[in-house]
């Protein structure tokens, strides 16, 4: 099976801009969560969809967003980016997305200039 | 408020030495733990989960401890290979319907070097 798939890998955006990151979960899993993972933050739960509702959020500006797709795909925007934006975003997906293992993928490291 | 608190000590092993990483929760109304491992460039990878009903929980090589009593979790990793060599994250979360989806409360992290 293969695993959570997030891309692209690396981006660099300039303040102000907005970025689209996009994630491909497991085969079957229908939940699928996004964290922010910076240096001083650490981990930090951003949102969370199923079956294309968001079910979940966290304590972030709303110029964090995201949708999930009927094919449980999903992608989360970033808009007028701002330096302290940059960090590692993961996407991790789930089953049913509480009280069990997430799976996440690689990560998209985003460098806001 | 929800929070596991870690402050990202450092746990310098030979190989083939055990390991102990230890973790503090504050939410006594958790009722489900999970470890993960994080090595450079990638995703956090699952080592292994505990629920509240349990106090111990064996996997290969690994162990994890849940202590109730004191809101503490720990992971036990024996015989230590420089392959072991990550950052290491205890996480929880709340089953409490709505606020809990998708939701990993995550310390802050241990980093674990094994040395040959």
């Amino acid at each position: 099976k293969a695993g959570v798939t997030q891309t692209p890998r690396y981006l660099i955006k300039t303040r102000g801009q907005q970025v689209t990151l996009s994630c491909s979960p497991i085969s079957g899993h229908r939940s699928v969560s996004w964290y922010q993972q910076t240096p001083g933050q650490g981990l930090q739960f951003l949102f969370e969809y199923f079956s294309e509702t968001q079910r979940n959020k966290g304590n972030f500006p709303g110029r964090f967003s995201g949708r999930q797709f009927s094919n449980s795909r999903s992608e989360m925007n970033v808009s007028t980016l701002e330096l302290g934006d940059s960090a590692l975003y993961l996407c991790a997906s789930s089953l049913q997305g509480i009280n069990e293992k997430l799976f996440f993928g690689s990560g998209t490291q985003l460098s806001v200039l | 408020g929800e929070s596991v608190g870690l402050h990202l000590p450092t746990l310098s092993v030979q190989e083939g030495d055990n390991s102990i990483i230890n973790c503090a929760y504050s939410n006594s109304a958790s009722d489900y733990f999970i470890w993960y491992k994080q090595e450079s460039g990638k995703g956090p990878q699952f080592i292994i989960d505990i629920r509240s009903n349990m106090d111990k929980r064996q996997g290969q090589r690994v162990t994890v401890l849940l202590n109730k009593t004191v809101k503490h979790l720990s992971l036990q990793i024996a015989a230590t290979q420089p392959g072991d060599s990550a950052v290491y994250f205890c996480a929880e979360n709340l089953n409490a319907g709505g606020t809990s989806y998708g939701k990993l409360t995550f310390g802050q992290g241990t980093i674990l070097t094994v040395h040959p």
